[in-house]
């Protein structure tokens, strides 16, 4: 089983449609993260969380709200979606950033499409 | 501004080797790291420098040049299954800014 996964995988949406992507891990790390990946861009920080309760914005969080009820979870909402909210979304964990590498380890990814 | 600059594509020969420049402008510097991203997977880590200097990992070797703003990841022996993007990426005051990808397509 993956350490982080990522539910759903896929999924066709209209636009003005609630989402709710849901990310969970097996890590035992403090913090996850939520980006989204466009071609020709790269990975771009939506939300950050250090630990349960917390949340931070990241460059791109207009649009978006995440929850961190618990520390194995991690899930990001889009209220009401638009066509270029279609993309690539990733969740990731880390442990420290600077501890020895501060390696990132993502989930498969989830590819949402807004009509 | 934040900036990482990547080619956008570069193609190699089974076998040989080929280097990935990446160049940054970044308000800090905390370390870089490479990671692979396979077509439609979630990138993986390959590497991570924060001192000047080169790192060796098997057949892939990083490069920094903090001076500079510089780094290259190093591919030898290239085998097919390394055809992926390789992702560049500095973490600037505890966050990581993200270069788009260098796309390496290899030929038999």
């Amino acid at each position: 089983d993956a350490d982080v996964t990522q539910t759903p995988r896929n999924r066709i949406t209209k636009t003005g449609k609630r989402i709710m992507l849901e990310c969970s891990q097996t890590k035992g790390h403090d913090r996850m993260y939520w980006y989204r990946q466009d071609p020709g861009l790269g990975l771009r920080l939506i939300y950050y969380s250090f630990d349960v309760k917390d949340i931070n914005k990241g460059e791109i969080s207009d649009g978006y709200s995440v929850s961190r009820q618990a520390q194995a979870k991690f899930s990001l909402s889009l209220e009401s979606a638009i066509p270029n909210q279609t993309a690539l979304y990733f969740c990731a964990t880390g442990d420290r950033l600077t501890s020895n590498t501060g390696e990132l380890f993502f989930g498969e990814g989830s590819r949402l499409t807004v009509l | 501004g934040q900036n990482i600059d990547q080619p956008t594509e570069m193609t190699a020969t089974e076998g040989a080797i080929v280097q990935i420049n990446c160049t940054y402008q970044t308000s800090g510097f905390n370390g870089l790291f490479w990671y692979q991203q396979h077509a439609g997977e979630a990138p993986t880590f390959l590497s991570y420098n924060v001192l000047d200097g080169l790192e060796e990992k098997g057949r892939f070797s990083s490069f920094l040049s903090r001076s500079k703003g510089y780094s290259y990841l190093l591919l030898k022996e290239l085998q097919m299954k390394d055809s992926a993007s390789y992702l560049c990426a500095v973490d600037s005051n505890y966050q990581l800014i993200w270069g788009a990808g260098t796309k390496l397509i290899i030929k038999p």
